[in-house]
């Protein structure tokens, strides 16, 4: 089965920018998407398409994917950005998602 | 306002059976696939199926083919997760999802539920 690879964690002080990487197989041949979710809500779809971003998601979040991997760029991070975050691709009609990287904003 | 509204918190003992709820408004329910998407306390997403109310097309993660079965009734708007025996390592947050568009592939879930709790215990 098809498997998304994602770190566990990622640490990045405010204003700086934050990346967050996802790996898998020719990934770059499908469509990437990234889901942020904090401590008792729901996720939220902050890229689609590999670089789309839905209506009311700040420009800051910018996404991209070639070749194993998609990455999520998060520029001039905020203290409200920390959350996990959550690759998603799609293999055949099946969904799969990365296992997750909690974002630290210090 | 385009939202899933799902069902309440259950609590619910080993062997029980359960059917949780995922009713859509705002958008026409019968256009767009609805997923269902697990989440076990501390972990991560895992994708568990996902429906076409029009038709009611059903596709399984095999990770949950068999597990569990995905229903819908599109006179009320209404996907359903349902569980005939219950067990213990089935507690999780159990979220519903609608995508972005009316593609079945290649787009992201916009549209989440708020979640519902699923505790099995004895």
């Amino acid at each position: 089965s098809y498997e998304l690879t994602q770190p566990p964690s990622v640490s990045v002080s405010p204003g700086q920018t934050a990346s967050i990487t996802c790996s898998g197989d020719e990934l770059g041949d499908k469509y990437a998407c990234w889901y942020q979710q904090k401590p008792g809500q729901s996720p939220v779809l902050v890229i689609y398409k590999d670089t789309k971003r839905p209506s009311g998601i700040p420009e800051r979040f910018s996404g991209s994917n070639s070749g194993n991997t998609a990455t999520l760029t998060i520029s001039g991070t905020q203290a409200m950005d920390e959350a996990d975050y959550y690759c998603q691709a799609w293999d055949s009609t099946t969904v799969v998602f990365g296992g997750g990287t909690k974002l630290t904003v210090l | 306002e385009v939202q899933l509204v799902q069902s309440g918190a259950e609590v619910k003992k080993p062997g029980e059976s359960l059917k949780i709820s995922c009713k859509g408004s705002g958008f026409s329910f019968t256009n767009y696939w609805i997923a269902w998407v697990r989440q076990m306390p501390g972990k991560g997403l895992e994708w568990m199926g996902i429906i076409y109310p029009s038709d009611s097309d059903t596709r399984y993660s095999p990770s949950f083919q068999g597990q569990v079965t995905i229903s819908a009734d599109r006179s009320v708007s209404t996907a359903y997760l349902q569980w005939s025996s219950l067990k213990a390592s089935d507690t999780a947050i159990y979220y519903c999802a609608r995508p972005i568009t009316t593609r079945l592939m290649d787009d992201g879930f916009e549209i989440w539920g708020q979640g519902t709790v699923v505790t099995v215990s004895s």
